[in-house]
C-alpha cells in the first residue's frame, strides 16, 4: 500500500530535549516536504527537499533542522525544542511532475 | 505569491441542511491546480478533489459538489444534506509556481448537530 508514515504519532516532551520525528515514503517519491499546523494558520511548510541531499527552506524553518540521506527518509529534528513549537506536524511527498501529493497521519508535538 | 483564504471561521448547521464553504484563492500562474482536504476530529489529511484551472465545470460526488469560477477566483465547496460525519476542519489549497509547497487556507471548522 502506498503511504507516508510518520513516527512517533504522538509525543509530549520538555524545553530542550533534542527529538526527531521521523517520516518514510514507500513510493520512490523525489518531492517531500514538513508541514507544521497551528489553530487559526492553517498549514505551513517548513522544509522540503527536492531529493536526496537537496533540502531548502519553506516558510517557518526556524527551529527546525532535516537531512535527506536517503530518498525514502526525510526527518524533521527539533534540536532544543521550545514551547512555541508545540504543534500537529504532517508530512508529505510527491512524485516528480505529478500532482498528487500524499500526507502522512501526523504527528502531535507538545513541548513543556 | 499564491493566497487562500477561508473567510468562515466556523460554521455550524443542523444535520441535513445544506451548507457551503467559500475559498478565494490568488495567483498569477496562468495554470494552476486547487485542493480541497477535510480534516476530521482524528486528525488525519483526507484528500477531496484536485481540479485543474483549465477545467471550470462543476463537480459533483455523492453529496459533495464544488463550484470553480476563476472570474471571481473562487472554488467553493458544497455538502447536500448534511451529515454529523461531515463535521471537521475543511481546507482548501493551492501549489505555489513550481509545486514546492501547497499554500493552505486558514481553515473553516464544520459542526454538524443532530
Amino acid at each position: 500500500e502506498a503511504q507516508v508514515t510518520q513516527n512517533p504519532r504522538y509525543l509530549i516532551t520538555v524545553t530542550g530535549k533534542k527529538l526527531t520525528v521521523t517520516c518514510s515514503q514507500n513510493m520512490n517519491h523525489e518531492y517531500m516536504s514538513w508541514y507544521r499546523q497551528d489553530p487559526g494558520l492553517g498549514l505551513r511548510q517548513i522544509y522540503y527537499s527536492m531529493n536526496v541531499e537537496v533540502t531548502d527552506k519553506g516558510d517557518v524553518p526556524e527551529g527546525y533542522k532535516v537531512s535527506r540521506k536517503e530518498k525514502r527518509n526525510f526527518p524533521l529534528i527539533l534540536e532544543s525544542p521550545s514551547p512555541n513549537q508545540t504543534s500537529l506536524y504532517f508530512c508529505a511527498s510527491r512524485g516528480t511532475g505529478s500532482r498528487e501529493q500524499f500526507f502522512g497521519p501526523g504527528t502531535r508535538l507538545t513541548v513543556l | 505569491a499564491q493566497k487562500v483564504t477561508q473567510a468562515q471561521t466556523e460554521i455550524s448547521v443542523v444535520e441535513k441542511e445544506d451548507v457551503t464553504l467559500d475559498c478565494v484563492y490568488e495567483t498569477r500562474d496562468t495554470t494552476y491546480y486547487l485542493f480541497w482536504y477535510k480534516q476530521p476530529p482524528s486528525g488525519e489529511l483526507v484528500f477531496l478533489i484536485r481540479r485543474n484551472s483549465f477545467d471550470e465545470q462543476n463537480e459533483i460526488s455523492g453529496r459533495y459538489s464544488w463550484n470553480f469560477q476563476k472570474s471571481t477566483s473562487s472554488f467553493n465547496f458544497t455538502i447536500t444534506a448534511s451529515q454529523v460525519v461531515d463535521s471537521a476542519v475543511y481546507f482548501c489549497a493551492l501549489p505555489n509556481t513550481g509545486f514546492q509547497k501547497l499554500v493552505f487556507g486558514t481553515g473553516t471548522r464544520l459542526l454538524v448537530s443532530p
